[in-house]
Parts: C-alpha cells; sequence; structure tokens
C-alpha cells in the first residue's frame, strides 16, 4: 500500500485564488512527521513546512499552511493567495518514528502535485 | 549562509562504468541523505550518514554506496551502471536526524547511455 497518496496529479488555480493540495498517508506509528517540498522546473527541492504528529495546532509558515487531521490521516498543503511563481511541482513526504532510531527508510515521499497558477 | 551543493550537475557516463556524486552539505549540518528521482518510480531514498556513519539505508542494490567524511561532505558512488540509474539524484543536509527539514542540492542529473 502507498504511505503517500497525493491524488491529484495537475491543478490549474488563478492567480490571488487559495489552492488546497491533497495528502493522506499510511503508518501505524505514533511518532512521524510530515513535510512538504516545491520543487520548481529547475530541480531544487524547496521545504515549506512540517508538521509533527503530536502537534495540536496546525503548522504554518507564511502563505502556507498545513490542514492536519490526525484521525483522517490527511496533511493538506493549503497556500494563501497565490502567485505565478507557486507554478512547480509540490511533494508531500512523511517520516515514520522508526527511522529516528535507524535502520529505516528516510522520508517517504508521494507521487506529487503539479501545480499551474494562470495569471 | 551557502546551500547544500552538489557536482556536478550533469553527468553522461555508458553503461558498465562507475561513477561518484559529490555533495557538500550546509555549513554545521551533520546529517546527509541521498534520494533518487526517476519519471516512473519518484523519489526514493537511498541512504543517510550522520558523523560519518551509515543511520539508514534505502531498498537498492549493493552497486549504490556512499560514505561522509568527517567535514560531513559525502559522496555516492554507482559502480557497473545500468540504463535504469538514470536519474535526478538529490543531496539533502539537515542540522541532525529524526524530524529535522531536509534542505535539497540542485542534484546531479546523470543519464546512461
Amino acid at each position: 500500500a502507498q504511505k503517500i497518496t497525493q491524488t491529484q496529479p495537475g491543478m490549474f488555480v488563478q492567480e490571488k485564488e487559495a489552492v488546497t493540495l491533497d495528502c493522506t498517508y499510511d503508518t501505524s506509528d505514533q511518532s512521524y512527521g510530515l513535510f512538504w517540498y516545491k520543487q520548481p522546473s529547475s530541480g531544487e527541492m524547496i521545504f515549506l513546512i512540517y508538521q509533527g504528529s503530536y502537534d495540536e495546532q496546525n503548522a504554518t509558515e507564511g502563505r502556507y499552511s498545513l490542514n492536519f487531521q490526525k484521525a483522517r490521516k490527511s496533511a493538506n498543503l493549503v497556500i494563501s493567495a497565490s502567485q505565478l511563481g507557486d507554478s512547480a511541482m509540490y511533494f508531500c513526504a512523511m517520516r515514520e518514528g522508526k527511522s529516528t532510531g535507524g535502520g529505516a527508510d528516510g522520508l517517504t515521499f508521494g507521487k506529487g502535485t503539479h501545480l499551474i497558477i494562470q495569471p | 549562509k551557502a546551500g547544500v551543493t552538489q557536482t556536478p550537475r550533469y553527468l553522461i557516463k555508458t553503461r558498465g562504468q562507475q561513477v561518484t556524486l559529490s555533495c557538500s552539505p550546509i555549513s554545521g549540518h551533520r546529517s546527509v541523505s541521498w534520494y533518487q528521482q526517476t519519471p516512473g518510480q519518484g523519489l526514493q531514498f537511498l541512504f543517510e550518514y550522520f558523523s560519518e556513519t551509515q543511520r539508514n539505508k534505502g531498498n537498492f542494490p549493493g552497486r549504490f554506496s556512499g560514505r561522509q567524511f568527517s567535514n560531513s561532505r559525502s559522496e555516492m558512488n554507482v559502480s557497473t551502471l545500468e540504463l535504469g540509474d538514470s536519474a535526478l539524484y538529490l543531496c539533502a543536509s539537515s542540522y541532525g536526524t529524526g524530524y529535522s527539514p531536509l534542505h535539497f542540492g540542485n542534484g546531479t542529473r546523470l543519464t546512461v547511455t
């Protein structure tokens, strides 16, 4: 089974609108971390936001916020007031608690969502 | 602060050859990890190093190896290259392990012909 599922392969959004990128995850660990990364066409992966499994508040970083619904195993990224420069691939990723003890798999990434912001 | 630096940016190799990719982490970061990105398989974890010790390894054959030096710089080596090794190889560094966010370099684009 997929550990990280991103159901939107591509999205077109009008500039200045808010965008929600979906991410669901699958883990049996109680301790885990969820991350969102942006990858422009240049190839570099840019860290956007982090949410820990024990964090009670949703994470926010500027225009980015993470809608964390633990019971539903959902960690959607919300981008407010989208800009043309937000056009990129967006990846949801998870690191499970067992990784901190070594011998596990590092970050597990979803397949990504290709976001295109239209003027 | 300088970001993660990967060299070279592009490589073209022939099947059967070997290749070494280099990564310099952000100053002060002691953890370095490597990922392979392909259109078919997406992003896959290769290995993670912390203080010169391999802490985690992904599900890749033994042809893929790596090491970390005392200054935290890292190299990964792929021997006996196959066509399927063509990919973008991304290096990332973080201050620690666990849930520290990874900061990625621009990657090395390897093409095997």
